[in-house]
């Protein structure tokens, strides 16, 4: 069974600070591995997906993720945190190319500090 | 705004009641997955429909159905309900079984 894990339900940055979420991986075969931003009150955002084409993924917002088959890691991460990037942030895995029926983390919140 | 819409937006049940929730897909896509957001944890999968066939499902009780019409909205319907069925339930429509998917802002179903 998939499975991924978010280390660190809560992270605080300050505004302009580096921005790194967490995420490792279990995978029996190789992983399709996403990260999704949720507003509150709203539904998922695609921020980025891995699918083998290359290790080092950019999503939206200046995000970014590096594949990491040696750590099990997929770790998101920004240069610069941005007092709208606060929200909550999911890793998610599926064994499909596509992002259906997705194995969600429970989530990090990111607070930004002013 | 994704284009996939939900409705209703909130709502509070009795424990042992019914509940039917809808999802609009958005346009040009055949494919509608529902998850369960409990409060504090990320959402699990329920099921998937695909051209109005269920294709695949998570692990949850068979009091949780679902349906797909033929303009490929979809329901989900929770029969006997429980407290622990209180959460955001989240739907996501694709163009195929395997391309992106698009959430809507999910329904919060309260149970009491």
């Amino acid at each position: 069974a998939q499975s991924v894990t978010q280390l660190g339900s809560h992270v605080s940055v300050s505004e302009g600070a580096l921005v790194l979420l967490r995420c490792n991986y279990s995978s029996s075969v190789p992983p399709y591995l996403f990260w999704y931003v949720q507003y509150p009150n709203q539904g998922l955002q695609l921020l980025l997906k891995y699918t083998s084409a290359a290790t080092l993924v950019k999503g939206i917002n200046g995000f970014e993720a590096e594949f990491k088959k040696s750590e099990t890691s997929f770790h998101l991460t920004k240069p610069s945190a941005h007092m709208s990037d606060a929200a909550e942030y999911f890793c998610a895995v599926s064994d499909n190319f596509g992002n259906e029926k997705l194995t969600f983390g429970t989530g990090t919140r990111l607070t930004i500090i002013p | 705004e994704t284009g996939v819409t939900q409705s209703p937006t909130h709502l509070i049940k009795t424990r042992g009641q019914q509940v039917t929730l809808r999802c609009s897909s958005q346009s040009g896509h055949n494919t509608v997955s529902w998850y369960q957001q409990a409060l504090g944890q990320g959402p699990q999968f329920i099921f998937q429909y695909y051209r109005e066939e269920e294709n695949g499902r998570g692990n949850f009780p068979p009091r949780f159905s679902g349906l797909q019409f033929p303009n490929y909205s979809s329901e989900l319907n929770v029969n006997a309900l429980e407290l622990d069925d209180s959460a955001l339930y989240l739907c996501a429509s694709s163009q195929d079984a395997n391309t992106e998917a698009f959430f809507g802002q999910g329904t919060r179903l309260t149970v009491v």
